[in-house]
Formats: structure tokens, sequence, C-alpha cells
């Protein structure tokens, strides 16, 4: 049973171009999270999605960010616009379900840098 | 989510015990403590989850006092690969987990 995978796993955007990170959930997991981490600095929520909807997105940035998990594919974590600011490593996570004794699952990240 | 306290760091050396501590008083009855780390800036790696029994894996094994006001993270035979941020997270059993500062752990030989 393969982990959460996320791709790729380092992204070069120059200023102004869009990002897009893929994670795909393990199997049977229908709920994904995504995190950042600046810098030198820890982890911080950004948005819970279960398949098809948004859960929680009180970490999400009020724009250029967006993110969904469609009913079928990976979860995406789309960046517009970037800026150097966004520079970080992006991490998702999946969990099998809400409620109950389940733990998340965390993927290798994706290493953005803005030049 | 109920907040946690843990030392900022400590050393522990390779082949004994590491006992990692984390307070958290204001914890409701319905959060689990959920322990995680993070290897050198890989992706945060599961280690282990209780409500008020202590629960042991290949891993590591956590105690949790009888009020639940606190715990420790015990990893029974420390190697230099346990070198890591140990993260101690309270929150509802499913529900997102919302990182602290954690406390840096260095094994030394």
């Amino acid at each position: 049973n393969a982990g959460v995978m996320q791709n790729p796993r380092h992204l070069v955007r120059r200023r102004g171009q869009e990002a897009r990170l893929r994670c795909s959930p393990m199997k049977g997991h229908s709920h994904v999270y995504w995190y950042r981490q600046l810098p030198e600095e820890g982890l911080k929520f950004m948005v819970y999605l279960q398949k098809e909807n948004i859960i929680d997105e009180s970490g999400m940035p009020k724009e250029r960010f967006s993110a969904e998990f469609p009913k079928e594919g990976p979860s995406i974590l789309r960046i517009q616009q970037v800026v150097r600011g966004d520079s970080a490593a992006y991490f998702c996570a999946s969990s099998p379900s809400r409620g109950g004794n389940t733990e998340a699952f965390f993927g290798q990240g994706t290493r953005l840098t803005v030049v | 989510d109920a907040k946690t306290t843990q030392p900022t760091s400590m050393d522990c050396a390779e082949g004994r015990a590491a006992n990692l501590p984390c307070n958290h008083s204001t914890i409701s009855g319905n959060e689990y403590v959920y322990w995680y780390r993070q290897i050198h800036s890989q992706g945060p790696q599961y280690i282990i989850h209780g409500l008020k029994n202590n629960e042991t894996n290949e891993m590591a094994s956590l105690i949790i006092t009888e009020d639940r006001k606190s715990s420790t993270l015990i990893l029974p035979h420390a190697t230099l690969r346990d070198t890591a941020v140990y993260y101690c997270i309270v929150t509802p059993a499913g529900n997102k987990l919302t990182f602290g500062g954690g406390t840096r752990v260095l094994v030394k030989p």
C-alpha cells in the first residue's frame, strides 16, 4: 500500500506564474489536509478537504490560493500569480475518515521555489 | 484544540530511553493526544496516539496521566536516526492537526 504521494517534489516558478501541487492520498483515504512550512518555521494548516468538499479552509490565504479534491484523481493545491513569499515546503496528509480513532499520514512534500 | 507545552529542545544518549514530556492541562474529554515527528524537513511521521489509556507500538510508548493533563512519549532505545523535532498535538479524532514548536531532540553517540 503506497503512502501519500506528492508531486512534483521540487517546483521552480517565476514570479507571476501559477503553481499546481498534486497530492494522491493513501488507498482508501477520503480526507486530505494541506500544510505549508516556510523556511525555518513550523507547519501551518491550510485546508482540509473531503472528496468534492472543502471542510475547513481557515488557514488558506484569501487570495491566489485554492484547493480541490475531485471525485476522481488527486487533490490539487493551486497558487496563482506566485510571489517570492510563497516559497515553502507544502505537505499534504490523508486519513481514512473523520471522527473515530484515526491518524493522518503525510507525504514527502513539494518544495516550491519562486524566482 | 487544547494548547500543548513542550520543552524547546533536549539531548539524549544513543541506546538509552528518551522521555519526551508534554503538558496539555486544558484537554477536553473528546481530544486525543497525538505524537508526530519531522526528521530534517521530511514529511511529518506519525508515531502514536491515545485517548486515556497508555499505548505502545513498534516505535514508542505513550504514557498519559490519569487526569490527562500531561503525557510522555518514550522512545525505548534511541538511535541517531531518531534525531528530529517531536510534536505533541491534542485534538479531537479525525480533526486537523495544529502543530506547535515541538521539541528538538538530538540523539548523541
